[in-house]
């Protein structure tokens, strides 16, 4: 009930593109859902996060959709550019502690 | 990643030795986590603490590893008696209260048993 699963586990998208990442949890007590960049050797960066209580929140080209009755959560980068290519992770909390996904590495292509 | 300092960037230890891990959290914050980052993995929880408490260690390997986050100082992750296994990233997060949700993470120590 922990678990938080994220697909895909890599993707490629061109320049321009939309990238979109799926994720999906169990534990209904989760209440807030943060999305995490991290670039190679660096740590995670808050991106972007929701609450249950709102089912979309966007961010520049950033948007998170989220559907509370299916208990997934997507983030999709607009206009996707190669200084988008890092390894995004979804999370949740209930206060407790943040579960992450196991990752999604995006590759934009120039 | 603003304001969450973790130190040293770069920790080699032989095995056998010990490793002391040192993560001071965005002033006024009083919640931290550590996780493990595997190369080409996941972020694995391993404790959460306040100040001078563990509220949950769930994800700590039962032996050598041990954790605090003193009244006054930073939070320490410590693990005894290192062996190769050990070697990954460690990082950090702080958050000021569970209400505020946010939470930040260092850039990270990156241990290696040799």
């Amino acid at each position: 009930q922990q678990q938080v699963k994220q697909s895909p586990q890599s993707l490629i998208v061109q320049k321009g593109g939309i990238s979109i990442i799926n994720c999906a949890y169990e534990n209904t007590a989760f209440d807030y859902f943060p999305w995490y960049q991290q670039f190679p050797g660096k740590g995670p960066a808050l991106l972007i996060a929701i609450r249950p209580d709102v089912s979309e929140k966007k961010e520049g080209r950033f948007t998170i959709s989220f559907n509370k009755s299916a208990k997934q959560f997507s983030l999709h980068i607009m206009d996707s550019q190669p200084g988008d290519s890092a390894t995004y992770f979804c999370a949740a909390s209930n206060g407790q502690n943040f579960v992450f996904g196991p990752g999604t590495r995006l590759s934009v292509l120039p | 990643n603003a304001g969450v300092m973790q130190n040293p960037r770069h920790l080699v230890r032989r095995r056998g030795q010990e490793a002391r891990l040192r993560c001071s959290p965005v002033k006024g914050h009083s919640h931290v986590y550590w996780y493990r980052q595997l190369p080409e993995e996941g972020l694995k929880f391993m404790v959460y603490l306040q100040k001078e408490n563990i509220i949950d260690e769930s994800g700590m390997p039962k032996e050598r590893f041990s954790a605090e986050f003193p009244k006054e100082g930073p939070s320490i992750l410590r693990i005894q008696q290192v062996v190769r296994g050990d070697s990954a990233a460690y990082f950090c997060a702080s958050q000021g209260t569970r209400g505020d949700k946010e939470a930040f993470f260092g850039q990270g120590t990156r241990l290696t048993v040799v």
